[in-house]
Parts: structure tokens; sequence; C-alpha cells
């Protein structure tokens, strides 16, 4: 059981926008940690997509954009391409567990 | 270029004590505000974060995992060990070390696959 809360699954058609929940708690998210996100396509590492809750590393196409609210935050990728399937994961920090913490994990399918 | 690289066995038997090690380059660990984590996957599974050592020796760990695991830096070779002990076939994953900035990782390894089995 993850300490951050993620859909299984999403999927959308090519173009299509889609959008990727992470819900956390008052000790990670609602206490002011920021939310990360990762990409990680098929059999590769992890990729940082999103930092400090909405900044984008170099490279990244501002096709994906986070945001974050409360104890929740959502990642969106807007213009889906095939190339956007993937595992998509959040990442904060728990000051009750003094521990990085992930999401489950969410599999974006583009049909 | 900041690049991570993950080495060590990638077979392991129960109760047996497994150590990786992270060669990297690009940064020093020596430098104030450096970090370098441990992150493990569970074939199909998601991500768990084991530990974490940083510049100035100081080591976080998962507090599950605690018990099980050391953490250690050497700065002239440029690596960090982890050692597990008490490994179990629960234990079999891609652990990634990963580039440690502010309150996430920006960079990672390509990981190395262990698998705890008799």
């Amino acid at each position: 059981q993850s300490v951050l809360t993620q859909p299984p699954s999403v999927s959308g058609a090519p173009g299509q926008r889609v959008t990727i929940s992470c819900t956390g708690s008052r000790s990670n998210i609602g206490t002011g940690y920021d939310v990360h996100w990762y990409q990680q396509l098929p059999g590769t590492a992890p990729k940082l997509l999103i930092y400090g809750n909405y900044n984008r590393p170099s490279g990244v196409p501002d096709r994906f954009s986070g945001s974050k609210s409360g104890t929740s935050a959502s990642l969106a990728i807007t213009g889906l391409q095939t190339d956007d399937e993937a595992d998509y994961y959040c990442q904060s920090y728990d000051s009750s567990l003094s521990a990085w913490v992930f999401g489950g994990g969410t599999k974006l399918t583009v049909l | 270029q900041i690049t991570l690289k993950e080495s060590g066995p990638t077979l392991v038997k129960p109760t047996q004590t497994l150590t990786l090690t992270c060669t990297f380059s690009g940064f020093s660990l020596s430098t104030s505000g450096v970090g370098v984590g441990w992150i493990r996957q569970p074939p199909g599974k998601a991500l768990e974060w084991l530990a974490l050592i940083y510049w100035n020796d100081d080591n976080r760990y998962s507090p599950s995992l605690k018990s099980r695991l050391t953490i250690t830096k050497d700065t002239s070779k440029n690596q960090v060990v982890i050692t597990m002990a008490n490994m179990d076939p629960v234990d079999t994953a891609t652990y990634y070390c990963a580039h440690r900035r502010d309150w996430y990782f920006d960079l990672w390894g390509r990981g190395t696959l262990v698998t705890v089995s008799s």
C-alpha cells in the first residue's frame, strides 16, 4: 500500500488530454512538501518529468504539466502521443515517516 | 554530465547479505548539499525508496527496512554502497541509485536486477 495514491491506469487517444492524480495526506503533500513526477518507459529507468509541483527539466515538452492543491497533485499530458505510453509515478516527502515516498504508479495507454 | 551505474550480484540466496555499489561521475559527494539515494522496484510493481546518504555522512533509511540496511560512501572512489541483510525472495527487484536534488531524484542509474532464490 503506497503512501501516495494514484489510479492504476488511464488511457486516451492520440491528441487527447489525460490527467493522473496523486493523493497524499497532511504529513506529505498537505504539509507543503512538493510533488515530483517520473516517467518510466518500458524496460527503462525512471526519468524525472516534473519537479517542484510544476517545473519541467530541460528537454521535457510543455505537453506535460503539473499542479498541486491541498493534499493532492495532478499530472496533465496534452496532445497524447504513442511515445507517451509509460508508467508514471508521483513522489513527495513524508514528515511522519521521515521518508521519500512514491505513488503506486499509473500505466498510461495511448489507444 | 552526471552519470550513475549500479553494480553487484544478480543472484543471492535467501538469508544472505546483498551488497550493491553505485559508481557515479559528474559530481562529488564531498560537495555541500549533494546526496545519493537507492530506490528499488520489484518486477511489475511500484518504486520504493530505500536509503539516502548526504555529503556530510548523514544517512536516512526507509523505516520499514532500516534494521536491514546500511549505506556508506567512498568519496575518493565516487561510490556509494548499500548493504541489505537477510535477503528474502520478496526482495527480488531492480535496484536503482539516483542523484538527489532538493527533495527529488533528478538523475538515475539504469538499475540492476537482483534475484533472491536458493
